[in-house]
């Protein structure tokens, strides 16, 4: 079956311009998670979802970024005026929400910013 | 708040046993992960520990010990293809994962 697909791969951008990343979690997971993984780094908490609802935006790092999602499906994440330091991979996640809660990612979207 | 501590790097010879540790202070433990991540993919599951004890798949296993916090995840007869990041994850309440930075394992021939 289908994985958790995300859009643009890569995606380089200048400074100062908005970018809106992309992804399709597997078919029937209600919860949807962000994460962003710099180069070497573990993966930092941004965002989660449990249907169209954020219960925890605790980890987007300044009021440039914003998610949304709907009909339960598609998220988008949006980072306005881009800075060098958002430069990184944006990795996506669903999960099935049952107890076990297993997370399934999606293959990421490479952010440069120059 | 959470803290999560792994080694940053580890070696190891083909067929040989390795085990990566992991120790965790959070509030509202929920449950432990562990993830292998192949450079420039994302990471996939490896095991889950909520109760004390150990749980065996195949070559990996994964401790837990939520008194002490602290788990490890055991790699058995290593292969080449092992050479990845591990990820230990613990989950807080029901909802998201705090990840610890990864463990580079280089398997060597």
């Amino acid at each position: 079956g289908a994985g958790v697909s995300q859009s643009p791969s890569n995606k380089v951008t200048e400074k100062g311009k908005d970018v809106e990343l992309r992804c399709d979690p597997i078919s029937g997971h209600t919860a949807l998670y962000w994460y962003r993984q710099r180069l070497g780094q573990g993966l930092e908490f941004l965002i989660y979802f449990q249907g169209n609802s954020a219960p925890d935006k605790s980890g987007l790092p300044s009021d440039r970024f914003s998610a949304e999602r709907t009909g339960e499906s598609v998220s988008t994440l949006t980072i306005q005026r881009t800075q060098q330091e958002d430069s990184a991979v944006y990795l996506c996640a669903s999960s099935p929400w049952d107890y076990y809660n297993e997370q399934f990612f999606g293959p990421g979207t490479r952010l440069t910013v120059l | 708040g959470q803290n999560i501590d792994q080694p940053t790097e580890m070696t190891a010879t083909e067929g040989a046993i390795v085990q990566i540790n992991c120790t965790y202070q959070t509030s509202g433990f929920n449950g432990l992960f562990w993830y292998q991540q192949h450079a420039g993919e994302a990471p996939t599951f490896l095991s889950y520990n909520v109760l004390d004890g150990l749980e065996e798949k195949g070559r990996f296993s994964s401790f837990l010990s939520r008194s002490k916090g602290y788990s490890y995840l055991l790699l058995k007869e290593l292969q080449m293809k092992d050479s990845a990041s591990y990820l230990c994850a613990v989950r807080r309440n029901t909802d998201k994962l705090i990840f610890g930075t990864g463990t580079r394992l280089q398997v060597f021939p």
